[in-house]
């Protein structure tokens, strides 16, 4: 049962960098979700989506790009890193409707130098 | 827009206590809430889903409670061990999408 992976667990990239984070789930849960986590601003949604080919904007979209062609598959790519973007990304997924839980990736833990 | 927040900031309480962590959130229309726990350097971990039309659920020494009219939620933790040392998170799924907003976290130590 693997539920959520996230990889990599760790990237150190240079400002400027594009830099891909990829999330996978084992549940074909409807919706995923991305976000960063920040001292200070506590946990903000990036992106998040409610089926295949389904995106849409959360609460600090700029500069971060989404796609989801598979159920199973949410990556995140940053187009040009920099060094703001320097935080801990978690995915998450949930099951379609109002009533499911969510459920978290280990993280990944991105640098921008 | 919904805000999420949590008192106390930071809790440390000796082995054995019994403790409480609060959670309010400022607009009641909300599908269910959620409480997770988060070690350091870790992932989110769901611990409890309570459901806008439930009070309480239990899991084991964990207790949540929901008071949707009056925007809170408790945490209650049961005879408390060093091992539930970890930051505590709650989060509200609001009917108006399905964003979920987190609070900002009580960061507990629990001493031997």
């Amino acid at each position: 049962d693997a539920g959520i992976t996230q990889s990599p667990r760790y990237k150190i990239t240079e400002t400027g960098r594009q830099v891909t984070l990829m999330c996978h789930q084992t549940w074909s849960h409807s919706y995923m979700f991305w976000y960063r986590q920040d001292l200070g601003h506590g946990l903000r949604l990036i992106y998040y989506s409610a089926a295949a080919d389904i995106t849409d904007k959360g609460e600090v979209p700029d500069g971060y790009v989404v796609s989801r062609s598979k159920t199973e598959n949410f990556p995140l790519t940053l187009e040009s890193a920099t060094r703001s973007q320097t935080s801990v990304y978690f995915c998450a997924s949930t099951t379609s409707g109002p009533v499911g839980a969510q459920y978290f990736g280990p993280g990944t833990r991105l640098t921008v130098l | 827009k919904q805000e999420v927040t949590q008192i106390p900031a930071a809790l440390s309480v000796p082995e054995g206590e019994n403790l409480v962590l609060n959670c309010s959130f400022t607009d009641s229309a909300i599908y269910n809430l959620q409480w997770f726990r988060q070690d350091p350097g870790k992932g989110l971990t769901s611990l409890l889903l309570i459901q806008s039309s439930q009070r309480e659920q239990t899991s084991g020494r964990l207790n949540a409670s929901l008071d949707k009219s009056s925007g809170r939620s408790t945490l209650y933790i049961a005879a408390s061990q060093p091992g539930d040392s970890a930051t505590y998170l709650c989060a509200v799924r609001g009917d108006y999408g399905q964003n979920f907003v987190f609070g900002p976290g009580t960061r507990l130590s629990v001493l031997p």
